[in-house]
């Protein structure tokens, strides 16, 4: 399963709201969907599972949505720590794959 | 707290077999609710799961490594290990090692390492 993320870049000031947007090729059953954080120089962070579960320690900014083909992740008002690239991943059929990233920058 | 750290030499030759190590620390390797998994990231692009071995040894690839590709475990050194047959410069990567949870059948990673660099050049 192909995940198309977008925009490529997204360009925001602190305080203000971002969403990011991950289309699947296909179905990948309901919301088997996970979204990660990448900071320059960093593994992956994890943020959001089965589509909107945030993982522990995660704040309560990010939240996600979405089901089948389309998912979003929000960040309802970006700190300076949420520039980054986020990833999504879909789990749903084996092999397990990511998007190509979507980078949130200044 | 449990830390994953991956080992191995960073300058493989084309054609011979890349070797890694994840070792665990602040954490019990053995348990049933955990996967742990590798993934690469080759430079300036996005991520690629490589593979999850599971708690009793049953191993998951992507097909499209499957054939040169073996994760093992050993659990009297609470470690997992990765071996990629025949490497290419395409297999030049950083490569992580990551925890699955239980919750998603491993198929999904909240814990990883800090990820070694590897490069394949003659």
């Amino acid at each position: 399963i192909v995940l198309t993320q977008s925009p490529g870049t997204l360009s925001l000031s602190p305080g203000e709201r971002a969403t990011l947007s991950c289309r699947a090729s296909q179905s990948i059953g309901s919301t088997l969907l996970a979204w990660y954080q990448q900071q320059p120089g960093q593994a992956p962070r994890l943020l959001i599972y089965d589509a909107s579960s945030r993982a522990p320690g995660i704040p309560d900014r990010f939240s996600g949505s979405g089901s089948s083909t389309d998912f979003t992740l929000t960040i309802s008002r970006l700190e300076p720590e949420d520039f980054a690239v986020y990833y999504c991943q879909q789990y749903g059929s084996s092999p397990w794959t990511f998007g190509q990233g979507t980078k949130v920058e200044i | 707290q449990l830390q994953l750290q991956e080992s191995g030499p960073g300058l493989v030759k084309p054609s011979e077999t890349l070797s890694l190590t994840c070792s665990l620390s602040g954490g019990s390797f053995s348990s049933s609710n955990y996967f742990w998994g590798w993934i690469r990231q080759p430079p300036g692009k996005g991520l690629e799961w490589i593979g999850t071995v599971y708690y009793s040894g049953n191993t998951l690839y992507n097909p499209s490594l499957k054939s040169r590709v073996t994760i093992s475990v050993d659990t009297s050194k609470s470690q997992f290990s990765l071996k990629v047959f025949s490497v290419t410069a395409a297999d030049t990567a950083m490569y992580y090692c990551a925890r699955g949870i239980a919750a998603t059948g491993g198929r999904v990673f909240d814990t990883w390492g800090q990820g070694t660099t590897v490069t394949v050049s003659s």
